[in-house]
C-alpha cells in the first residue's frame, strides 16, 4: 500500500542553524501536507502543496512539492526555540484517510 | 477549522479492563478518525468511524478489540477492550470534511497508561 518515507527522524541544530526533512512517496501524490506536533501536543495543520513544483512559504518556513508529485521537503530558515517539535508529512491514503511519514523530531540548542 | 474535545485527558488502566475514549467536536463534520500514536513515533490509524454504521479498521485492528460508536457527525466514542500494558499510548481523534484534498483536525489525544 502507499508507503511516505521521511527523514531524518532526527534532527538537532544550535538556535540560528537552519534545518530540513524531507518527505518521499512510493507513489505519485495528489497532494502533500504537512503537521507539526509540539512536545506533548497534538498534530496540527501546517500546510498543503497540490501542485507539481509548488513552492509555497510561511515566514521561515518553506515548502516543496516535487516535479513528480513523489517527493517534497520543508525547509526552517534560521531556526528559533519555538520551532521544535516533530514534523510530519502525510499523503492521501484512500477514502480521505492520511498516510502519514514517520516524522523528523526537531530539537534546539539555544 | 474545527475545535476537537476529548476526554478523558488522560488515565491509568489495570490490565483486563476497558476505557472508552469520548471525541466531540464543535460542528458537524464528514469524516471521523481514530490513531494511535506511541511515544516518539508516528500515527496509526486504528479507523474511520462511520456515523451510522460500523467502523472500517485498518490491518492489524479489530472491532472487538477497538470497537467505535457514531452515533451523530459531531461525536464518536473509542473503546480500548481487556487492556494489557502493550496499549499504552495517545490516543488521538481527528476530523475532515471528507474531500480527497481536505486537512485533518486532531483533537488534544488521551494518554493512556496500562499497568
Amino acid at each position: 500500500g502507499q508507503q511516505v518515507m521521511q527523514i531524518p527522524q532526527y534532527q538537532h541544530v544550535q538556535e540560528g542553524e537552519d534545518f530540513t526533512t524531507y518527505c518521499n512517496s512510493s507513489t505519485t501524490l495528489s497532494n502533500i501536507q504537512w503537521y507539526k506536533q509540539r512536545p506533548g501536543g497534538h498534530p496540527v495543520f501546517l500546510i498543503q502543496l497540490v501542485k507539481s513544483g509548488e513552492v509555497k512559504k510561511q515566514k521561515r518556513l518553506t515548502f516543496q512539492f516535487g516535479e513528480a508529485k513523489k517527493n517534497s521537503s520543508l525547509h526552517i530558515t534560521a531556526t528559533q526555540t519555538t520551532d521544535v517539535g516533530t514534523y510530519f508529512c502525510a499523503g492521501p491514503g484512500g477514502a480521505q484517510k492520511l498516510v502519514f511519514g514517520q516524522g523528523t523530531r526537531l530539537t534546539i540548542n539555544p | 477549522s474545527a475545535v476537537i474535545s476529548q476526554k478523558p485527558s488522560r488515565d491509568i488502566c489495570q490490565r483486563g479492563t476497558s476505557l472508552t475514549i469520548q471525541c466531540q467536536v464543535d460542528s458537524q463534520v464528514t469524516m471521523m478518525f481514530w490513531y494511535r500514536q506511541q511515544p516518539g513515533q508516528s500515527l496509526t490509524l486504528i479507523a474511520t468511524a462511520n456515523q451510522g454504521s460500523e467502523a472500517t479498521y485498518e490491518s492489524g485492528f479489530v472491532i472487538d478489540k477497538f470497537p467505535i460508536s457514531r452515533p451523530n457527525l459531531t461525536f464518536s466514542t473509542l473503546t480500548v477492550s481487556n487492556m494489557s500494558p502493550e496499549d499504552s499510548s495517545i490516543y488521538l481523534c481527528s476530523v475532515s470534511r471528507g474531500t480527497s484534498t481536505d486537512t485533518q483536525y486532531f483533537g488534544p489525544g488521551t494518554r493512556l497508561t496500562v499497568l
